[in-house]
């Protein structure tokens, strides 16, 4: 079955600065490929869903890049605020029809935003 | 805004006790789903219903039992909790592919 590796388990970085995630994933036939974020205390919220066709996608602070040659979703955000402190959450799926096991989460993110 | 609802967002039970969730959505979606989120915020999928049928089980010990009475609602028992069965509780439901989740409910066992 699809295996997805997220990476870093954890990251910090300087409010302003940068942050970087990647997924990799090993399904070619990967079809949908989404971004949740969860605050603390909170649920997982979207942040981006990606189509196999696109892909660069950007969002509010935020560019998604999906590299299909190489099986790798990448969450990039910019000029990172205390706000963007938060679990972070790729998950990718095979297919167009709906079921559990179609989709398969990444381990998570743990990104903190030091002022 | 909320659109999956789930009841109580935190639960703390005794080793032995029986606990249920409650979850329901407003979306009209025909899937839902129960997810646990363990400490080290690892998502395993438990069950998923299609619009009252199950159709994915994910080896979950026989304590847990999702119940459903029609497509938006999906409740979860738990007959005889256990230490291991503290944890976020994540109901969700889904079209076309993807999932919006309820607030969680958080178990914990003592």
């Amino acid at each position: 079955g699809e295996q997805v590796e997220q990476r870093p388990p954890h990251l910090s970085v300087r409010e302003g600065d940068s942050a970087v995630i990647t997924c990799t994933y090993t399904d070619p036939n990967s079809y949908y490929f989404f971004w949740y974020k969860q605050e603390p205390g909170a649920s997982l919220q979207l942040l981006m869903k990606v189509f196999s066709s696109t892909e660069i996608n950007e969002g509010q602070g935020f560019t998604v890049l999906l590299n299909k040659k190489d099986k790798r979703l990448s969450l990039n955000l910019t000029a990172a605020h205390p706000g963007d402190s938060a679990a972070y959450f790729c998950a990718v799926r095979r297919g167009n029809t709906e079921g559990a096991d179609r989709l398969t989460f990444g381990k998570g993110t743990q990104l903190i935003i030091q002022p | 805004e909320t659109a999956v609802f789930q009841t109580p967002n935190y639960h703390v039970t005794q080793v032995g006790n029986e606990v249920s969730f409650n979850c329901k959505q407003t979306l009209g979606h025909d899937t839902m789903y129960w997810y646990k989120q363990d400490s080290k915020k690892l998502l395993k999928i438990m069950f998923s219903y299609n619009n009252k049928q199950l159709i994915v089980n994910e080896t979950v010990p026989r304590r847990f039992s999702p119940q459903s009475s029609d497509k938006a609602h999906l409740n979860l028992r738990i007959k005889s909790v256990e230490p291991e069965d503290s944890a976020v509780y994540l109901c969700a439901s889904s079209y076309p592919g993807q999932l919006y989740f309820g607030e969680g409910s958080k178990l914990t066992v003592l």
